[in-house]
């Protein structure tokens, strides 16, 4: 069965600071993958996806990034970290059909 | 306007209530539509997706597509204090568009 990582479950940092955030799946190949960050009352906003190994699409223009060296592999990062980037943060996967999204358990960011 | 409207809530119900979470939509190129469950600092969890307008039933839940008005609801029966969650409908059109949750109390 397919099962997807996230870590880590919980991070503090400073303003200011970089970022990175992973993500894992395991049990399937070749997955779609997404970036999503939910605040509180707004809903899930999708911030990257891909499709496959270095490709990478941005539905938000901001201040982080995503990599996807591997082929089960999904990073976020930041170089410089703003208050606003605090939030909930998703990582999901779908094979084939994108309707069936399936998520990971979340990273909570507070940034200071 | 947000492409998906969600009632946010709060919802409290007894235990064994029947529970109505509903959406409104404005893009008639939806095409799928899905509900997520989601617990307290967890990440959601699929319940159901269906594509055509008309009810499926899964256990006690059954989820309802009314294309022609943009409708779409969840319908929990003998409703549970594990039901209390953040329920999320989603919608697909080339990505997903989430609603932004309706979070549901279950009271023993």
């Amino acid at each position: 069965s397919q099962t997807i990582h996230q870590w880590p479950a919980t991070l503090v940092q400073p303003v200011g600071s970089p970022l990175s955030l992973e993500c894992t799946v395991e049990g399937t190949s070749n997955p779609n993958l997404y970036w999503y960050r939910q605040a509180a009352g707004r809903g899930l906003q999708l911030l990257f996806y891909s499709v496959g190994i270095g490709q990478i699409s941005s539905e938000v223009p901001q201040n982080l990034s995503a990599s996807r060296p591997q082929d089960r592999q999904f990073i976020l990062s930041s170089k410089k970290l703003l208050l606003s980037d605090s939030g909930f943060y998703l990582c999901a996967w779908s094979v084939g059909a994108i309707e069936t999204q399936y998520f990971g358990p979340g990273t909570r960011l507070l940034v200071l | 306007q947000k492409e998906v409207e969600q009632d946010p809530g709060p919802l409290s119900v007894p235990e064994g209530a029947i529970v109505s979470l509903n959406c409104t939509y404005s893009n008639s190129a939806f095409q799928y539509f899905m509900w997520y469950r989601q617990y307290s600092r967890k990440g959601p969890e699929l319940l159901m997706y269906t594509y055509s307008s008309g009810n499926k039933e899964d256990g006690r839940f059954t989820a309802q597509v009314d294309k022609s008005s943009k409708y779409i609801s969840l319908f929990i029966r003998d409703s549970q204090p594990s039901d209390s969650a953040t329920y999320l409908c989603a919608m697909v059109e080339n990505n997903l568009f989430f609603g932004t949750g309706t979070r549901l109390t279950v009271i023993p």
